[in-house]
């Protein structure tokens, strides 16, 4: 089985843009769930995504949003960029609630 | 509320050497307990798990852990390391209460010399 990918591999931005990164999670997984690590707050969990519906929310601001669509593929959208939203975004799937999660190789967003 | 402690953030360790990595969590409600390695520009890899049953669990690479529930401790360990298992190494806690995301410790930088 292929593995988590997520597109693109590297970003980067401006102060004010917008970005939307992609995660395709593994055939057969219907939950994704994206984090975000940077080096002084490590690795924090920003949202999780199962059958098309947000099942739980982290403690980030409104700027960031996501989606699933009904391949199970996820999106998350980043508006208004920050210096601080200089980050690796990681996905991971999993095939149910509290079941193993599988992360992708991370997209790695720098703002200017 | 959950968290979890990695107490070492740094570890070297000459090869062919024993290495224990610490992880302890605090947590109200059940959890499963895991160990994530990360190499450089790379995701996150599991390297072992612990969901139920025998407190001691093997993993990938010759990485073993053990679940000690009175010392919420689920400490990292390898018998003998190797030069490639130079990387950053993550406690994690999922907890049983239908909240389907992982909490993280800080993570352990493991070093391995020559």
């Amino acid at each position: 089985k292929a593995g988590v990918t997520q597109t693109p591999r590297y970003l980067i931005k401006t102060r004010g843009q917008q970005v939307t990164l992609s995660c395709s999670p593994i055939s057969g997984h219907r939950s994704v769930s994206w984090y975000q690590q940077t080096p002084g707050q490590g690795l924090q969990f920003l949202f999780e995504y199962f059958s098309e519906t947000q099942r739980n929310k982290g403690n980030f601001p409104g700027r960031f949003s996501g989606r699933q669509f009904s391949n199970s593929r996820s999106e998350m959208n980043v508006s208004t960029l920050e210096l601080g939203d200089s980050a690796l975004y990681l996905c991971a799937s999993s095939s149910g609630p509290t079941d193993t999660q599988y992360f992708g190789p991370g997209t790695r967003l720098t703002v200017l | 509320a959950q968290s979890v402690t990695q107490l070492d953030s740094q570890v070297p360790v000459f090869e062919e050497a024993p290495v224990e990595l610490r992880c302890n969590y605090s947590s109200s409600v059940s959890v499963y307990l895991f160990w994530y390695v990360q190499y450089p520009n790379q995701g996150l890899q599991l390297l072992l798990k612990y969901l139920s049953g025998s407190t001691l669990v093997k993993g990938i690479n010759g990485f073993e852990a053990e679940f000690n529930k009175s010392q919420t401790s689920f400490h990292l360990r390898k018998p003998s390391v190797h030069i490639s298992d130079t990387a950053e190494y993550f406690c994690a806690v999922m907890t049983l209460n239908g909240a389907n995301n992982l909490f993280f410790g800080t993570g352990t930088r493991l070093t391995v010399i020559p």
